[in-house]
Order: C-alpha cells, then structure tokens, then sequence
C-alpha cells in the first residue's frame, strides 16, 4: 500500500489559515469516510483531531475543521497559533480492515 | 480515559526479533482494538497492524505480513507486537494505539501509548 500523498510543508502567520490536503485513491480515501488527522509534537505521542473526515474529539478547539471530496481529504487549521506547529498525518480507511498513513505535513507558524 | 503504556528501549541484532508489549489501564479492551504504528528516523506514521481483542481477530499491513504477530491478553488488558527477522530498517519508535470505530473495525486512535524505541544494529 502506498502512503497517502500530502505536502511536505505548509506554513503560515499567527491568525491565519492553512489548509492541509491528503490524496488517495478510490481504493481509501474516496471509498471511505473513514479519514482521520493527527497532531504530531516530536518526542510526543500523536493526538488524534479528527475522525469521520469531519468530527472533532471532545478538547479538540473548533480552529481545526476538515473535509473530503473525491479522493481527496484536507485539514484546515484556522486562525493560526503557535502551539499549532507539528508535523500533521492523515490516516484512511483502506478495506480488509487495513489503514494507510499519509506522509506527513510540517506546519510552521511564521 | 485509558492510558496506554508501553515496554521499554529494546537493542536487538540483525535476524533476531523483538516483543513490545502495550497495557491498557481505564480500559478492558471490551469496545476498542489495538493498532501498532512506527516511526522510523525521519520517517512518517506506518500502520503496521491490528488486533480486536473481543473476537481476536488480526490483521496487517502488507509490508509486514509474515514479520509480525499481535496478540492480547485480555485478563491484563495488554498487547503485544512481536516482529522478526529485523533488520537496520526496522530501527524506529514503535506506538501502540487504541483503535476505534465500528464493531471488528478500527479505523481511527483515540488514545496513544508513549512509544518503544527500538534499535536494530549489530
């Protein structure tokens, strides 16, 4: 299975929103509203943000919203903080109860 | 809310394996399934495999099929993750994960152990 594709680096101000994609294929993410992203602080252990493509655990603030069309997932995170800068995975579905991650995305707070 | 917590450092030689093992506290494992993800060195999130304990049932991902057993003792709430034949690829920080989803379906973690650091070097 090969990994999800996402940028490897997005940045942007305090304040500010980015928007983080996640793309796959009709075999994952557009087969399945089974799509997940998580926080990653290094030497941290990952927190989830979001499930279901578009649910956010209890804690997790409202900033962080994600949507999926085709088979194309994508986080957005507005209004920038700096606590926000991590590196950020997606994660779907892939039938025959597997998972597949995506590469990873470092977001920097400028 | 469970607290996943894992074994510690393991050093192993090249052909030889190693078992992390994953105990669940503030959970049963009645309603959730365990998942096993690495982190090599400058590496993303790998997904390796699964196990729901209710029906001990488990699975892997295609790159590991053959190399790695999961299994759980329910009575002690623990997982565990045996992979063989290491090689100096398989040096990584491995988590545990609380799968969630639907029944005999885990497809999201709610809940992350600390993570294993495992080395591989002969």
């Amino acid at each position: 299975q090969s990994a999800l594709t996402q940028p490897r680096s997005v940045s942007g101000s305090p304040g500010q929103s980015v928007t983080i994609s996640c793309t796959g294929t009709s075999s994952n993410v557009g087969s399945y509203n089974y799509v997940s992203w998580y926080q990653h602080h290094p030497g941290k252990a990952p927190q989830l943000m979001i499930y279901d493509v578009n649910k956010r655990p209890s804690g997790v603030p409202d900033r962080f919203s994600a949507s999926k069309s085709g088979n194309t997932a994508s986080l957005t995170i507005s209004g920038l903080q700096a606590e926000d800068e991590a590196y950020y995975y997606c994660c779907s579905y892939s039938g025959s109860f597997t998972l597949v991650f995506g590469g990873g995305t470092k977001l920097t707070v400028l | 809310q469970v607290q996943l917590v894992q074994s510690g450092t393991e050093v192993k030689k090249p052909g030889s394996s190693v078992k992390v093992s994953c105990k669940a506290f503030g959970d049963t494992f009645s309603n959730s399934g365990i998942s096993w993800v690495r982190q090599a060195p400058g590496q993303g999130l790998e997904w390796m495999g699964g196990i729901i304990p209710i029906f001990g049932s488990t699975h892997s991902a295609q790159n590991f099929q053959g190399r790695v057993t999961i299994t759980a003792d329910g009575s002690t709430s623990t997982a565990y993750m045996e992979l063989s034949s290491l090689r100096s690829e398989d040096t990584a920080l491995y988590y545990c994960a609380r799968g969630r989803g639907l029944t005999g379906i885990q497809y999201y973690f709610d809940s992350w152990g600390q993570g294993t650091l495992v080395t591989v070097s002969s």
